[in-house]
């Protein structure tokens, strides 16, 4: 079955940078783009942003656009997050999704099982 | 940001039904993209409930179904059991902020 399984938790200082990885099985990892969402303490789903594994491209969520870099090794179907100068504001669990795409539309069928993210001095 | 409103909070009796409505915009209910509908459970990843407005991934009751009118959606929720209690985002796309856009959420509480 399709899965997606992601790096453990990270406890960051502020201003440090961290990279959660999500691995993929049960498909052709180049056929999807996978995309990033997270979900801070008491707050709903917010969309980071997603990357394109069969040509590499991005497309990221203008909050955070200039901290959040996504990339893919594809011989590991394994897709990379990192985002950098880290703050309270980005305490939150991390979700990979792989999007689905045909003629009528695109969504998200497959979820991560949450990467925890702590950021504390 | 959220583009898409949904109310806070919905409740009902087991066995009654409830309604949790999306509100956009032109920019992306209103231009004709697609809405889907997740059910996120405490301590679990988000599950994909309906998508393309109205239709169920296999596993998914026929008692939640999605419906979508001009610039909104609602996800209905009809025979309601106690594992239903969950918060409910919908999603779509938004053409001015070029992206995959959730609503505020909606928490069902089983009374």
């Amino acid at each position: 079955q399709i899965q997606l399984v992601q790096s453990g938790a990270e406890v960051k200082k502020p201003g440090a940078s961290v990279k959660v990885s999500c691995k993929a099985s049960g498909y052709k990892f180049a056929t999807s783009r996978i995309n990033w969402v997270r979900q801070a303490p008491g707050q709903g789903l917010e969309w980071m942003g997603w990357i394109s594994i069969a040509d590499g491209d991005t497309n990221y969520a203008p909050k955070i656009h200039d901290r959040v870099t996504m990339t893919t090794r594809t011989s590991t179907s394994t897709a990379y997050m990192e985002l950098k100068s880290l703050t309270s504001d980005d305490t939150a669990v991390y979700y990979c999704v792989r999007e689905f795409s045909n003629s009528e539309g695109n969504w998200f069928d497959t979820w991560g099982q949450g990467t925890r993210v702590t950021v504390s001095s | 940001q959220s583009v898409l409103t949904q109310p806070p909070s919905v409740s009902g009796a087991p066995g009654q039904s409830v309604t949790i409505s999306c509100t956009g915009g032109s920019s992306n209910i209103g231009a004709g993209y697609g809405v889907h509908w997740y059910q996120h459970l405490p301590g679990t990843a988000p599950k994909l409930l309906v998508y393309a407005d109205t239709r169920r991934p296999s596993g998914v009751p026929d008692r939640f179904s999605g419906s979508k009118s001009a610039t909104s959606a609602s996800l209905a929720i009809s025979g309601l059991q106690a594992e239903d209690e969950a918060d409910y985002y919908c999603q779509s796309y938004d053409n001015s902020l070029s992206g995959p856009y959730f609503g505020t959420g909606t928490k069902v509480t089983v009374l």
